[in-house]
């Protein structure tokens, strides 16, 4: 198994760009999130999914969307990209309500410039 | 929403000594109470968790106790190694995850 896996690592954009972070899992996880780091904080939730076609916002939504057409899959979008949106993203999915360990992938490093 | 505080926010120890980080909830719907390490650069790493029938857990030189009356829950690391420095996150979740600010923990040998 690959675990949790997102792209890219690394990435720099200019104010008003837009992309897309991937997060694919193949471990038939239910459940999934998104998560931004800034420098010395804790993880802040932005999204999460429990279940292909069911997304719900977390504490940080605002600029960012999800989709969650398949299990595996739970794309991240940003729409026209700020500096506030500088930060690491982490994807992280968990089995179910009773298998809580969440699995985290490897993080994208965003930049906004 | 769920409020997790966590302190201190830096801890400096002495190879071989004990450090405690403490973190404090405030929902009570909250059941499941992770503790992550985190590497500079790396991802978050879980190293211990508990649920909220269980008061204590231990697992070699680190445990996690559970006060569910005052919603407040800590994490014990014994004979601590230079290795052990990084920074530690508590959570607690009830499907949603909330985090507290984290812990830099400096070993020194």
């Amino acid at each position: 198994n690959a675990g949790v896996t997102q792209t890219p690592k690394f990435r720099i954009l200019k104010i008003g760009q837009s992309m897309t972070l991937q997060c694919t899992q193949d471990m038939n996880h239910n459940y999934m999130y998104w998560y931004r780091q800034d420098p010395g904080m804790g993880l802040k939730l932005i999204y999460y999914s429990v279940g292909a076609g069911i997304t719900d916002k977390g504490e940080v939504p605002n600029g960012y969307n999800v989709s969650r057409s398949t299990t595996e899959d739970f794309p991240l979008r940003l729409e026209l990209a700020a500096p506030s949106q500088t930060s690491v993203y982490f994807c992280a999915s968990v089995l179910g309500v009773s298998y809580n360990e969440q699995f985290f992938g490897p993080g994208t490093r965003l930049t906004v410039l | 929403g769920e409020n997790v505080e966590q302190h201190p926010s830096t801890l400096s120890v002495q190879e071989g000594d004990s450090a405690v980080i403490k973190c404090t909830y405030s929902d009570s719907a909250s059941n499941y109470f992770p503790w992550y390490k985190q590497e500079l650069g790396k991802r978050p790493q879980l190293i211990i968790d508990i649920r909220s029938n269980v008061g204590e857990k231990k697992d070699q030189r680190i445990a996690v106790t559970l006060n569910k009356t005052a919603k407040h829950f800590s994490l014990h690391i014994t004979e601590t190694q230079p290795e052990d420095s990084a920074v530690y996150f508590c959570a607690a979740s009830n499907n949603q995850f909330y985090f507290g600010t984290g812990t830099s923990l400096t070993v020194i040998p």
